[in-house]
């Protein structure tokens, strides 16, 4: 099966320092990529769609400023909380489509972000 | 995307089948069913998914009412390590769309 991996798998960091989570496709390129935030007991909540050379789309509520996506290549997508938050502690994962027009969905393990 | 309605928790006994239903009443003609496990801390694992034909594979079985409104996961002999969260989604295939979870049900698998 498709491969999603995620880098790092949990990170802790100070109040107002910004955080790099990287989304890699190991097996296959994917041409579109999902974000998507979960907290403590609720369910996932997407946050934006990356297309790789274009820019994100982000969810409704999700500041494309806080949260900047870059999808520069075929097997890497990365999602950097800037000036993070309390708030922004978070199970952050990814997903990718597998090629072009596909709908096939596969997820990575997740990263956790503690902001102290 | 369509919504569904599942029960927020179900138990179920070592060694049993594990049925948990799904209702998706506004599902359109052009939608698929899936169903995604998530275990604790982890991403959500893809199970299976289905137009209108009931599916399995190694992991489950998908059983979906002829008008389609509803659908049932079977875990066949459900083992400890099945406890976890269930997500039933309905999907339009169109390229690019992602999928959007709801609350899904908690399984409960004990000894």
């Amino acid at each position: 099966g498709a491969v999603v991996s995620q880098h790092p798998s949990r990170v802790i960091c100070k109040s107002g320092t910004s955080v790099k989570i990287e989304c890699r496709s190991l097996d296959f390129q994917a041409t579109t990529m999902f974000w998507y935030r979960q907290f403590p007991k609720q369910s996932l909540m997407l946050m934006a769609t990356s297309n790789e050379g274009s820019k994100a789309t982000y969810e409704q509520g999700v500041e494309k400023d806080k949260f900047l996506i870059n999808h520069a290549s075929l097997t890497l997508s990365t999602l950097t909380v800037t000036s993070a938050h309390p708030e922004d502690s978070s199970f952050y994962i990814c997903s990718a489509l597998r090629g072009r027009g596909a709908y096939e969905q596969y997820f990575g393990p997740g990263t956790r972000l503690t902001v102290t | 995307d369509a919504k569904t309605t599942q029960p927020p928790s179900m138990d179920c006994a070592e060694g049993r089948a594990a049925n948990l239903p799904c209702n998706h009443s506004t599902i359109s003609g052009n939608e698929y069913v899936y169903w995604y496990r998530q275990i604790h801390s982890q991403g959500p694992q893809y199970i299976i998914h289905g137009l209108k034909n009931n599916e399995t594979n190694e992991m489950a079985s998908l059983i979906i009412t002829e008008d389609r409104k509803s659908s049932t996961l079977i875990l066949p002999h459900a083992t400890l390590r099945d406890t976890a969260v269930y997500y039933c989604i309905v999907r339009d295939n169109q390229a690019g769309t992602a999928l959007i979870f709801g609350k899904g049900t908690t399984l409960s698998v004990s000894s």
